[in-house]
């Protein structure tokens, strides 16, 4: 039972440089998400995906792209890595089933990335 | 504009105490909070949950109570054991309005003392 993965678990980059942080999960859910953990500003929202084929901005979606490949994977992408960007990301997913119940939201273990 | 106020960066509470953790928010369209747990270089883990069509939920030592007129809910764990010193995280969604966003506070360090 994988639940969320996220690949690579560790990054080290160069200001400039480009990757893409992968996600899948394998429970069937609608939604995904993107979040970093800085110290002391806990978990921010970065992109997320209501559905397959839609993305929508988080709390700080600057410098970030995302792709929704289809309803198991969503992927984070850096274009021109920053150190500012220094973090760890968190993906995750979950399936709205009612309004009183069903509703949790499920991490992948994280990706920790480091730009200098 | 934070949404989701954990203001109490962290909290030391004796074992076998009642541990209490608060929580605020702003948008009155959130109406499903969710608390999850974190220990270090681990993915946040879900601890309970509330809706807004409830004031209290319970399952086992953890209880959540929601205040809807003052947009607050509150995290109550007794009794506190070793096992629960780690970081707790608020969180709050707003699923009527379909667009699903989950929006965290920065985290409360919860401490258990022997």
């Amino acid at each position: 039972n994988a639940g969320v993965t996220q690949t690579p678990k560790f990054q080290v980059l160069k200001t400039g440089q480009s990757m893409t942080l992968q996600c899948a999960q394998d429970m069937n859910h609608n939604s995904m998400y993107w979040y970093r953990q800085d110290p002391g500003m806990g978990l921010r929202l970065i992109y997320y995906s209501a559905s397959e084929g839609t993305t929508d901005k988080g709390e700080v979606p600057n410098g970030y792209n995302v792709s929704r490949l289809n309803k198991r994977e969503f992927s984070l992408r850096l274009e021109s890595a920053a150190p500012s960007q220094t973090s760890v990301y968190f993906c995750a997913s979950r399936m709205i089933v009612s309004l009183s119940s069903g509703n949790t939201i499920y991490f992948g273990e994280g990706s920790w990335l480091t730009v200098v | 504009d934070q949404q989701v106020k954990q203001n109490s960066p962290s909290l030391s509470v004796q074992e076998g105490r009642i541990s209490i953790l608060n929580c605020d928010y702003t948008n009155s369209m959130f109406d499903y909070f969710l608390w999850y747990k974190k220990y270090p270089a681990e993915g946040p883990t879900f601890l309970i949950s509330i809706s807004s069509i409830k004031d209290k939920n319970e399952d086992g030592r953890f209880t959540v109570f929601l205040n809807k007129s003052a947009k607050h809910l509150s995290l109550h764990i007794v009794p506190s054991q070793p096992g629960d010193s780690a970081v707790y995280f608020c969180a709050a969604s707003a699923k009527r309005n379909r667009d699903d966003k989950i929006i965290f506070g920065k985290g409360t360090r919860l401490h258990i003392l022997p």
